[in-house]
């Protein structure tokens, strides 16, 4: 089965600065991964993913994520962090490869970015 | 366009009751899958409908179980309820299911389930 791990609870950044949170997975064949993001008491908002072709994929609100196949790790990264950035960020991957199979998540990583 | 709405938004129950949770998917989506996230924690796949039937089940007991409508709208059942299943449940709708292996999910606000 697929998973993904997210091996940091807690990211803090200062407004301005570059972040990266990070996500590795463990799949068999190519893996559809993908990033969320969730606000206090609101549900997953999709921010990117990744299915196939260039490694370096752009999403919403300025994040991109590279993919990096030999270190099985599919990084969230943004240039310069917003104070608004702060929030619950999900790693998941599709467990198969059509939308009958399910999305699994990771834990998850809190990103508090600091004026 | 409405994106996909639960209700009820919180709900307290006690310990043995039962729950019935409901979710409107997205316009246009026909797929619905339940999670449960327990506080500090990701979301744990519960089960997906498509076509009224349930194509895909995680590792919760028989006590959660779930039904959808002709309308493509979900319920989500929760019998002899535990403390354990105090948590946020969040509803997400997909397009049909095959036609897009890009597809992403679209996530309701969720109903915060608290077990006394």
């Amino acid at each position: 089965a697929q998973s993904v791990a997210q091996p940091e609870d807690q990211v803090n950044v200062a407004e301005g600065n570059p972040l990266t949170v990070k996500c590795t997975y463990s799949v068999s064949g190519n893996p559809y991964l993908f990033w969320y993001v969730q606000y206090p008491n609101r549900g997953l908002q999709f921010l990117l993913k990744y299915i196939t072709g260039d490694n370096l994929v752009k999403g919403s609100y300025g994040f991109e994520a590279e993919f990096n196949k030999s270190q099985t790790s599919f990084h969230l990264k943004k240039p310069s962090a917003l104070v608004s950035d702060s929030a619950l960020y999900f790693c998941a991957v599709r467990d198969g490869r059509t939308t009958y199979d399910k999305v699994i998540f990771g834990p998850g990583t809190s990103l508090s970015v600091i004026p | 366009d409405a994106g996909v709405t639960q209700s009820p938004t919180h709900l307290i129950k006690t310990r043995g009751q039962q729950v019935t949770l409901r979710c409107s998917p997205k316009s246009g989506h026909d797929t619905v899958s339940w999670y449960q996230q327990a506080l500090g924690q990701g979301p744990q796949f519960i089960f997906q409908y498509y076509e009224e039937e349930e194509r895909q089940r995680g590792n919760f007991p028989d006590r959660f179980s779930g039904h959808q409508f002709p309308n493509y709208s979900s319920e989500l059942n929760v019998n002899a309820l535990l403390l354990g299943d105090s948590a946020l449940y969040l509803c997400a709708s997909s397009s049909v299911p095959g036609q897009g292996i890009d597809e992403k999910l679209f996530f309701g606000s969720g109903t915060q389930l608290s077990v006394l």
